[in-house]
């Protein structure tokens, strides 16, 4: 089956700007995460979406926003783009647990080769 | 709160020869703990997973991981190391003890193989 899509691959946007980066999740699956990757600061989770609503959200300022659609389908939103926004940015998708009914046997988050955001 | 701490940023083996990636957590409760891999330029693959079942964990191309929780370590194994191993390796907990809808990762660990 088709994995997880992310689109663009790259990116170069001029400071102030604003991005949307989109994630195609595993069909079938219903939770997707974005992870921010930097030298710097390593892998950072943004935010978790599950059902077309956030559940859960790390520390990033309020710039960076995200949606989950009815298929699933993510975007993730950064605006007044800085410098220090470059990075990779990385979707994870997975079957997701919605807190009713046993538990699913197989949660694996598979990645997708995420967008490289460079801000000039 | 939870967190995963890998104590060598870099590891250079010979081919061939065995391979140790160490990772130590932290967590409030039985933690889900993973070790991903990542080559250059390319995204996040799941190496293996522990859930709290079989404390010896078996992954994909020869490694395997022991969870020890006196220990509050999960480190990373493979009896000898192949060319293509060479890449980044992530000790990961989950948030969650059964899912991986938010995911700390440790600082990574770059593994270096001699010819």
């Amino acid at each position: 089956k088709a994995g997880v899509t992310q689109t663009p691959r790259y990116l170069i946007k001029t400071r102030g700007q604003q991005v949307t980066l989109s994630c195609s999740p595993i069909s079938g699956h219903r939770s997707v995460s974005w992870y921010q990757q930097t030298p710097g600061q390593g892998l950072q989770f943004l935010f978790e979406y599950f059902s077309e609503t956030q559940r859960n959200k790390g520390n990033f300022p309020g710039r960076f926003s995200g949606r989950q659609f009815s298929n699933s389908r993510s975007e993730m939103n950064v605006s007044t783009l800085e410098l220090g926004d470059s990075a990779l940015y990385l979707c994870a998708s997975s079957l997701g647990y919605g807190g009713n009914g046993p538990i699913p046997m197989n949660t694996e988050a598979f990645f997708g080769q995420g967008t490289r955001l460079t801000v000039v | 709160a939870q967190s995963v701490t890998q104590l060598d940023s870099h590891v250079s083996v010979s081919e061939g020869t065995p391979v140790l990636l160490r990772c130590n957590y932290s967590s409030s409760y039985s933690p889900s703990l993973f070790w991903y891999v990542q080559h250059p330029n390319k995204g996040l693959q799941l190496l293996l997973k522990y859930t709290s079942a079989a404390t010896l964990v078996k992954g994909i191309n020869g490694f395997e991981a022991e969870f020890k929780k006196s220990e509050t370590s999960f480190h990373l194994t493979k009896p000898s190391a192949h060319m293509s191993d060479a890449a980044e390796y992530f000790c990961v907990v989950s948030a969650t003890n059964f899912g991986n809808e938010k995911l700390t990762f440790g600082t990574g660990t770059r593994l270096t193989i001699i010819p």
